[in-house]
C-alpha cells in the first residue's frame, strides 16, 4: 500500500505570483504514478498534471509543473503566474500498476488573492 | 455528454434509513472507482470494479456498505442502516481499465444523515 502525505492545509499566493504545494510518498513498488488534481467547490476532481516514476524529466502543462525527487519520495507542484481561477483544493495522488488503485493525500486549500 | 454522471447530487436521510447512490462510467470504461471524502479529507478509497466483478473492495467500512455492477456500466453503492459517522461527498470515477492510470471522476453526491 502507498501514503501520500500532503503537510500544508491551506496556502496563499498573491495572483501572479508563484506557489509551491508540497508532497511526499511512500511506496515499495517499483512501477507507479504520481498526480496531482484540482477540486473547486463544485467538487468535479480536475487532473491537472502526471508524473510517470520511471521518467526522470519533471512534466510540465503550461503554467504548471512538478518537482519530483524519487530517491526523496517528493513530489511538489509549482504553479506560475497563479490566477484566481486557480483557487480551489488540490490533491496529490499516486497509482500502483499492480493493483490499479489511486491514493491522495488529504489536500492543500490554495488561496489566490487578487 | 461524455462525462462520469452521479444521481442523486444530494441526499438528506435519516439515521438508520438505506440509501442507494448510482454512478453512470464513461462509456467504454472497465474500471470503476468509488471513494468517501469526509469534510477537508482526500477522497478515501471504497471499491474498485474491472467489468462486473470487485476486484479490490477492501476500502468499505464495514458490511453496511455494498457496491454492485451488474452489466459492467452502471455501478450502483447501497449504504444500510445509515448512520451520521456516513455524512460525506461520495465520489465515482471510471478509466479504461487495468494499466490506465487516468481516471475521470463524477461531480459526487453529498450525503446526509441527520
Amino acid at each position: 500500500a502507498q501514503t501520500v502525505t500532503q503537510s500544508q492545509p491551506e496556502m496563499s499566493v498573491q495572483e501572479a505570483e508563484t506557489v509551491t504545494l508540497s508532497c511526499t510518498y511512500d511506496t515499495s513498488e517499483s512501477d507507479y504514478y504520481l498526480f496531482w488534481y484540482k477540486q473547486p467547490p463544485s467538487r468535479q476532481m480536475i487532473l491537472v498534471i502526471r508524473q510517470e516514476a520511471y521518467k526522470q524529466q519533471n512534466a510540465t502543462e503550461n503554467r504548471f509543473s512538478v518537482n519530483f525527487q524519487k530517491a526523496a519520495k517528493s513530489f511538489s507542484l509549482k504553479i506560475s503566474d497563479s490566477q484566481l481561477g486557480d483557487a480551489a483544493m488540490y490533491f496529490c495522488a499516486s497509482h500502483e500498476y499492480n493493483f490499479n488503485k489511486f491514493y491522495f493525500g488529504s489536500g492543500t486549500k490554495l488561496n489566490v488573492k487578487p | 455528454g461524455a462525462g462520469v454522471s452521479q444521481t442523486p447530487s444530494n441526499k438528506v436521510t435519516e439515521k438508520g434509513k438505506y440509501v442507494e447512490l448510482r454512478c453512470d462510467p464513461i462509456s467504454g470504461h472497465t474500471a470503476l472507482y468509488w471513494y468517501r471524502q469526509s469534510l477537508g479529507q482526500g477522497p478515501e478509497f471504497l471499491i474498485y470494479f474491472q467489468g462486473t466483478g470487485a476486484a479490490d473492495d477492501s476500502g468499505l467500512p464495514n458490511d453496511r456498505f455494498f457496491a454492485v455492477r451488474p452489466e459492467g456500466s452502471v455501478s450502483t453503492l447501497k449504504i444500510q442502516r445509515t448512520e451520521r459517522g456516513d455524512s460525506a461527498v461520495y465520489l465515482c470515477a471510471s478509466s479504461l481499465g487495468y494499466g490506465s492510470n487516468e481516471q475521470f471522476f463524477g461531480p459526487g453526491t453529498r450525503l446526509t444523515v441527520l
